[in-house]
């Protein structure tokens, strides 16, 4: 079992430009969440999602943010118009099921954007 | 929404000494409460977990404790070792959701 994985591991990206960040979950999990860390800082969540379906994006910012899992493929976080700001830690997590079940959140390697 | 505090927000300690993280709660829906160790530059990863049907959990050196009716839970490392030294996260569950306490940066002095 691969465990969480994402990538790219390390992205630059110049103010204006769009990222995107893509997870894969662990085999069998059908949950994945994504939590922000900014440097020496806490995991804000951001968004949590099922296969097709957006649950929660309750910690995402209105704009220029936007996070997809589809039927088939990775999970992706999008960011539009990059500004220095978001230069931060991403963090995907995927579980196999909510946590009233066996619901250990497992937590990928992460994405560290820098916008210059 | 779920709000968890936690503190210390850093911690020194001597080789071998114990160590203990506190956080606490407002949802009294949260029924499951995982403990991360994020060493740095690296992902956060579980080190212990308890639920609320279970007041105590003990894993060697790691004991994690829950006080339902004072919505807090605390980590108890004992016997710390210099490789302890990372940043400690609490969590606590609700439904489908996850709310991370700040952190604790842990250091320990050999």
């Amino acid at each position: 079992n691969a465990g969480v994985m994402q990538n790219p591991r390390h992205l630059v990206r110049r103010r204006g430009q769009e990222a995107r960040l893509r997870c894969s979950p662990m085999k069998g999990h059908s949950h994945v969440y994504w939590y922000r860390q900014l440097p020496e800082e806490g995991l804000k969540f951001m968004v949590y999602l099922q296969k097709e379906n957006i649950i929660d994006e309750s910690g995402m910012p209105k704009e220029r943010f936007s996070a997809e899992f589809p039927k088939e493929g990775p999970s992706i976080l999008r960011i539009q118009q990059v500004v220095r700001g978001d230069s931060a830690a991403y963090f995907c997590a995927s579980s196999p099921q909510g946590i009233s079940g066996a619901n250990v959140l497992t937590f990928g390697a992460g994405s560290r954007l820098t916008v210059l | 929404g779920e709000n968890v505090e936690q503190h210390p927000s850093t911690l020194s300690v001597q080789e071998g000494d114990s160590a203990v993280i506190k956080c606490t709660y407002s949802d009294s829906a949260s029924n499951y409460f995982p403990w991360y160790k994020q060493e740095l530059g690296k992902r956060p990863q579980l080190i212990i977990d308890i639920r609320s049907n279970v007041g105590e959990k003990k894993d060697q050196r790691i004991a994690v404790t829950l006080n339902k009716t004072a919505k807090h839970f605390s980590l108890h490392i004992t016997e710390t070792q210099p490789e302890d030294s990372a940043v400690y996260f609490c969590a606590a569950g609700a439904g489908n959701q996850f709310y991370f306490g700040t952190g604790t940066s842990l250091t320990v002095i050999p």
